[in-house]
């Protein structure tokens, strides 16, 4: 599985963007990198995803690098409710590997939003 | 749709007990998953089932078991309750084995004492 570098908290004001950056030097060539989040007293949920492309959605957007080692999370206006702990897993995308289907999760990035 | 649901919410056991926790998915799910989170940690993947009949070990399995009767539930039993089985359990399904949105639920709190 690759290994997944993110810093231990960020923190942030509300209505600015945050950044969110993952290191992963050792991902493999077809993983994708997944994005959770697990806001206090709930279960992770889905952020986003990508694999070379960077990618937008209602939620967030996901800048790759152009090498792969690394990614950055974007929520572009910060709100009280995107405090939470933010995963970055990468996964692969073919179904014959043996990690497949089993997301890996680190200690993820603790964000803080002052109001 | 209610999504994922577990039963209960908390639970407090005594050293040796045995317990199930409950978890139900009103999705359609195939795929379904247990995973424990200790304090300060990331989660840990615990079992998995790719359908009804057919489940996997994941990472962490030793102490627990699980069985798959229906698409929709997906219960873990504990057999003899340790202190180190003190955790959160989050149940998750997906539409597939691997896709890229789990579906979590609430989460139990387990202590064991």
């Amino acid at each position: 599985d690759a290994k997944t570098t993110q810093p231990n908290s960020m923190e942030s004001n509300e209505e600015e963007p945050v950044h969110l950056p993952c290191n992963h030097s050792t991902i493999s060539g077809t993983d994708y990198i997944h994005w959770y989040r697990q806001l206090p007293s709930q279960g992770p949920e889905y952020v986003i995803h990508g694999l070379t492309s960077n990618v937008n959605n209602r939620m967030a957007s996901l800048a790759i690098a152009e090498d792969r080692k690394s990614s950055t999370l974007i929520l572009h206006r910060a709100t009280l409710r995107d405090a939470a702990v933010y995963y970055c897993i990468p996964h692969p995308s073919n179904a014959g590997g043996t990690s497949y289907g089993k997301l890996t999760f680190g200690q993820g990035t603790i964000l803080t939003v002052h109001p | 749709n209610a999504g994922v649901t577990q039963t209960p919410k908390f639970r407090i056991l005594k050293i040796g007990q045995s317990m199930t926790l409950q978890c139900t998915q009103d999705m359609n799910h195939n795929y379904m998953y247990w995973y424990r989170q200790d304090p300060g940690m990331g989660l840990k993947l615990i079992y998995y089932s790719v359908g009804a009949g057919i489940t996997d070990k994941g990472e962490v399995p030793n102490g627990y078991n699980v069985s798959r009767s229906t698409t929709e539930d997906f219960p873990l039993r504990l057999e003899l309750a340790a202190p180190s089985q003190t955790s959160v359990y989050f149940c998750a399904s997906s539409y597939r084995l691997g896709s890229y949105e789990q579906y979590f639920g609430p989460g139990t709190r387990l202590t064991v004492t």
